[in-house]
């Protein structure tokens, strides 16, 4: 089937603009995470979404950051009034959530959306 | 302090040559451990996973991976690589109390094969 979709697959903002990211997970899987991966800082966990359960917001670096996850299925990454360190590739990726506790489950990752902040 | 540590940047091998990137983890209970692959302007795809039972792992593409405890490592291997290996390669962990719901990646390892 098809696997995580990311769109677009790059973007070129100025600095001060709002941004807007998709995620479209693998059809019927329930849990969605954000990733931020930049140069000099790896790849960093920003939110997780679980079903209807609160998101875990924990790794969102600012409150510019936010994510919204309708309907159960596709994520909107929104970053507000960008800056030039908000330039990198944001990857989304989905589980299944099976049962089993989300840090034993295998992610899926999308091919990530290169955001550059002029 | 709890962290996953790759402590190569860069790796390069002949094309042929076996390969071994490490992969070290500080966590005081046994973790779920992943290797991921990155191509260039690709996203991450798996290679392979530990969670219990035998500690040596057999992945795609003839990777396999080795979970030594009492070294607190997960290095992964290769016994003949191929030009088309040339990638980044990422160390993952996951554990309750570790990583809540996410992973901890490790900084990666850009792997270079010479021909």
């Amino acid at each position: 089937g098809a696997g995580v979709s990311q769109s677009p697959s790059n973007k070129v903002t100025e600095k001060g603009k709002d941004v807007e990211l998709r995620c479209d997970p693998i059809s019927g899987h329930t849990a969605l995470y954000w990733y931020r991966q930049s140069l000099g800082q790896g790849l960093e966990f920003l939110i997780y979404f679980q079903g209807n359960s609160a998101p875990d917001k924990s790794g969102l670096p600012s409150d510019r950051f936010s994510a919204e996850r309708t309907g159960g299925s596709v994520s909107t990454l929104t970053i507000q009034r960008t800056q030039q360190e908000d330039s990198a590739v944001y990857l989304c990726a989905s589980s299944p959530q099976g049962g089993a506790p989300t840090y034993q489950e295998t992610q899926y990752f999308g091919p990530g959306t290169r955001l550059l902040v002029l | 302090a709890q962290s996953v540590t790759q402590p190569d940047i860069h790796i390069t091998v002949s094309e042929g040559a076996s390969l071994e990137l490490r992969c070290n983890y500080s966590y005081g209970a046994t973790p779920y451990l992943f290797w991921y692959v990155q191509s260039p302007g690709q996203g991450l795809q798996l290679l392979l996973k530990y969670f219990s039972g035998d500690t040596l792992v057999q992945g795609i593409k003839g990777f396999e991976a080795e979970f030594k405890r009492s070294q607190s490592s997960f290095n992964l291997r290769k016994p003949s690589v191929h030009w088309s290996d040339a990638a980044e390669y990422f160390c993952a962990v996951g554990a309750q109390g570790f990583s809540g719901n996410k992973l901890v990646f490790g900084a990666g390892t850009i792997l270079r094969v010479k021909s």
